[in-house]
């Protein structure tokens, strides 16, 4: 059965770091793209970082571009998140997604998600 | 960026009616090189993470139940529960992979039994 866990979030204080991460099963983790997406307490999805199945390319939401630092490990069969500069606007539920291209060409959707990790920024 | 807009922000609807959610971007999501509208819906219940709904549009996930339809093009989408069940009480978000990877969801509309 196809799995994504994410571990590591937590309480921190505002300008200090996390690291997230997440473990893939059930499918082969090295040829699939993979995200970070966000919840914020009580509001919508907010999409944070993609990374291409060999981890060369990245592209990051704005809200965190230069804070945050999207990695992965194709024999660990892991995604990561490492977060610095933390600010309280950065509280959320975050999530590692799968990227699905369903033969289009182009990236159509998520189609497997993590259960989330929860980020609480606070002094 | 593009930016999509969901209505109602809520809808409450009796069990066994019609849901209807509209979902609207700030640019056209069809590709013309393959004729594909990359727009795509999610079911997100309390307590869960989101649930791919339907892709391209109008092609349901596999394991989605028929009630559950999609249709539109170019910026004007729609989500339709064809008979709405206890168990599709969730927010809906619609999001847009035209620009992909920097993808964009709508604000969500949450779904109630009337």
């Amino acid at each position: 059965e196809v799995h994504l866990v994410e571990s590591g979030g937590g309480l921190v204080q505002p300008g200090g770091s996390l690291r997230l991460s997440c473990a893939a099963s059930g499918f082969t983790f090295s040829t699939y793209e993979m995200n970070w997406v966000r919840q914020a307490p009580g509001k919508g999805l907010e999409w944070v970082s993609d990374i291409n199945n060999s981890g060369n390319t990245i592209y990051y939401a704005d809200s965190v571009k230069g804070r945050f630092t999207i990695s992965r490990d194709n024999a660990k069969n892991s995604l990561y998140l490492q977060m610095n500069s933390l600010r309280a606007e950065d509280t959320a539920v975050y999530y590692c997604a799968r990227i699905r291209w369903y033969g289009s060409g182009r990236a159509s959707g998520m189609d497997v998600w993590g259960q989330g990790t929860t980020v609480t920024v606070s002094s | 960026d593009i930016v999509m807009t969901q209505s109602p922000d809520s809808l409450a609807v009796s069990l066994g009616e019609r849901a209807t959610i509209n979902c609207k971007s700030s640019q056209s999501v069809l590709y013309s090189s393959n004729n594909k509208n990359y727009l795509t819906w999610y079911q997100q219940k309390p307590g869960q993470p989101p649930k791919l709904l339907i892709y391209w549009a109008s092609t349901r996930e596999s394991g989605v139940p028929d009630r559950f339809s999609g249709s539109g093009s170019g910026t004007d989408f729609t989500l339709t529960i064809s008979s709405l069940q206890a168990e599709d009480v969730a927010v809906y978000y619609c999001q847009q992979y035209y620009s992909t990877p920097l993808v964009t969801f709508g604000g969500g509309t949450k779904v109630e039994i009337k």
